[in-house]
C-alpha cells in the first residue's frame, strides 16, 4: 500500500515565525504537488515538482523535491495568519499505476 | 471560486432516506472526480470519470452510486448510509484524468452527518 506521511500533522506558531512541513513515502514518485485547504473550502494547488532537487518559490514558501524523488519539504518564512490552512502533499505514480495519492495533511494554525 | 461548484454544502440524512450531492464545473474539462476527506485520513478517491465515462471505482460500497451525465455534471446519489459515512465529500475536476503533473480544481466539498 502506498502511503505518504506528512509531518507534524499539527502546528500552531506565532505570525512572523518559520516552518518547515515534511512529506516522505517509500516510493518514488513521477511528481508531487502541495495543495493548500482554507477552512470550508476544497484545497487548492500551490506547486508541483517534477524533478529530483527542485526547489521552486512561491513567496514566502519554497519546496523541495527530494534528490531520490521519494520526499518532499514545504518551507514558510515569516508566517502570517493568512498560512492557516491543511496543507496536503500529493504524489502522483505514473505509467501503469496512474494513481495520485495524498498525504495525511498538516494542519497550520498562524496566531496574529 | 474555483470553477467548481458543489451543492447541497450541507447536508444531514437518517440512515434510511436518499438524498443526492451535486458538482458542477465551469472549466471545460474532461474528468472529474469525488473525494472522501474524513478527520485524520487522507483524502480517499472513490470514483474518477474520464469523458463521462467512469474509469475507476475505488472498492466503494454499492450505497453510493455515481452519476455523469455529461462532462460538466457529476452527481453522488446516497442510500441506505452508515454513520461512518459522515464526512466531507469533495468534488474535482481535470482537463484529463489522473494525467501526472495536472492540477486538480476541487469543490468547497459537501459536509455530509449520517445520524
Amino acid at each position: 500500500t502506498q502511503l505518504l506521511e506528512q509531518s507534524p500533522q499539527f502546528l500552531s506558531i506565532q505570525e512572523g515565525e518559520n516552518l518547515t512541513v515534511y512529506c516522505n513515502s517509500s516510493s518514488v514518485f513521477s511528481s508531487l504537488q502541495w495543495y493548500r485547504q482554507e477552512p470550508g473550502e476544497g484545497p487548492v494547488l500551490l506547486v508541483t515538482v517534477v524533478t529530483g532537487g527542485e526547489v521552486k518559490k512561491l513567496k514566502r514558501l519554497t519546496f523541495q523535491f527530494g534528490d531520490a524523488r521519494k520526499d518532499s519539504s514545504l518551507h514558510i518564512t515569516a508566517a502570517q495568519p493568512g498560512d492557516t490552512g491543511l496543507y496536503l502533499c500529493a504524489g502522483y505514480y505514473g505509467g501503469a499505476t496512474n494513481k495520485l495519492i495524498f498525504g495525511t495533511g498538516t494542519l497550520l494554525a498562524v496566531q496574529p | 471560486e474555483t470553477g467548481v461548484t458543489q451543492t447541497p454544502r450541507h447536508l444531514v440524512m437518517g440512515m434510511t432516506n436518499k438524498k443526492s450531492l451535486k458538482c458542477e464545473q465551469h472549466l471545460g474539462h474532461n474528468a472529474m472526480y469525488w473525494y472522501k476527506q474524513s478527520a485524520k485520513k487522507p483524502l480517499e478517491l472513490m470514483f474518477v470519470y474520464n469523458f463521462k465515462e467512469q474509469t475507476e471505482n475505488n472498492s466503494v460500497p454499492s450505497r453510493f452510486s455515481p452519476e455523469c451525465p455529461n462532462s460538466s455534471h457529476l452527481f453522488l446519489h446516497l442510500h441506505t448510509l452508515q454513520p461512518e459515512d459522515s464526512a466531507l465529500y469533495l468534488c474535482a475536476s481535470s482537463p484529463r484524468a489522473l494525467a501526472g503533473t495536472g492540477e486538480l480544481f476541487f469543490g468547497e466539498g459537501s459536509r455530509l452527518t449520517v445520524l
